[in-house]
C-alpha cells in the first residue's frame, strides 16, 4: 500500500517566518513528487512539483526531495498571513498515474 | 489561464438516486480524473480516462461507478445508486501528457447524500 505521510500540525508561524512543511512516502519507486495548496471548502491548487533530488526554488517557495530518505519538503519563506491553508504533498508512482496524497498540514500564520 | 470547470457546485440527493457530475477538461489535456475527499480526510483517487477508456481505477471505484466522455469536451461521473457514504467533494483533474504530468483540479461537486 503506497502511504504519503504527513503531520497534521497545526503549524502556526508568525508573519514574515519561514515555514517548514514535510512529506514521507513509502512507494521507493515514485518519480515525482507535487506540493498543493487547499484553503478550506476549496480545490487543491498546485504550488509546485519537483522530480531530482535537490532543491527548486520558486518565488518564496522551494522544494526539497531527498530520494534515498524518502523526503519532501516544502519551505515557504516571509509566510504572510494569506499562506494560511492546508498544504497537500502527492506523489506519482512509478506505474500508473494516479497521484497518492499525503492528509495535509494546517498552516496558520499569524500577523 | 485554462481551467477546469465543474458543474454543479453543490448537489443533494436522496439515498438510491442517481447523480451525475459533470466536468469540462482544460482543452489540450488529454489525461482526465476523478478524485474525491471526504470531509476532513485525504483527497483519494477514483479513475483515470485516456483515450475513451478507463487507464486505471482504484478500490473505490465499483461497479456503482462509471466515467464517460459523452463529446469531445465533456466528462462526467455517474454514480448508480448513491449511498450516504458517497458524501464527499468530487474532483474532476487534468493533465496533458500521463505519469509525472502536472494535474489541474477543478473547483469540485459537493455531493450531499441524504
Amino acid at each position: 500500500q503506497k502511504e504519503v505521510e504527513q503531520n497534521s500540525g497545526p503549524l502556526s508561524v508568525p508573519e514574515g517566518a519561514i515555514a517548514s512543511l514535510n512529506c514521507t512516502y513509502s512507494d521507493r519507486g515514485s518519480q515525482s513528487f507535487f506540493w498543493y495548496r487547499q484553503y478550506s471548502g476549496k480545490s487543491p491548487e498546485l504550488i509546485m512539483f519537483i522530480y531530482s533530488n535537490g532543491d527548486k526554488e520558486d518565488g518564496r517557495f522551494t522544494a526539497q526531495l531527498n530520494k534515498a530518505s524518502q523526503y519532501v519538503s516544502l519551505l515557504i519563506r516571509d509566510s504572510q498571513p494569506s499562506d494560511s491553508a492546508t498544504y497537500l504533498c502527492a506523489c506519482h508512482g512509478n506505474a500508473g498515474n494516479m497521484l497518492t496524497f499525503g492528509g495535509g498540514t494546517r498552516l496558520m500564520v499569524k500577523p | 489561464e485554462p481551467e477546469v470547470t465543474q458543474t454543479p457546485s453543490h448537489q443533494v440527493t436522496q439515498m438510491g438516486q442517481e447523480v451525475i457530475l459533470r466536468c469540462v477538461p482544460i482543452s489540450n489535456h488529454l489525461y482526465f480524473y476523478w478524485y474525491r475527499q471526504i470531509l476532513g480526510q485525504k483527497v483519494e483517487f477514483l479513475v483515470s480516462f485516456y483515450n475513451n477508456e478507463i487507464s486505471e481505477k482504484s478500490e473505490i471505484f465499483d461497479d456503482q461507478f462509471s466515467v464517460e466522455r459523452p463529446d469531445g469536451s465533456n466528462f462526467t461521473l455517474k454514480i448508480r445508486s448513491t449511498k450516504l457514504e458517497d458524501s464527499a467533494m468530487y474532483f474532476c483533474a487534468s493533465s496533458e501528457f500521463a505519469r509525472g504530468n502536472t494535474i489541474y483540479f477543478g473547483e469540485g461537486s459537493w455531493l450531499t447524500v441524504v
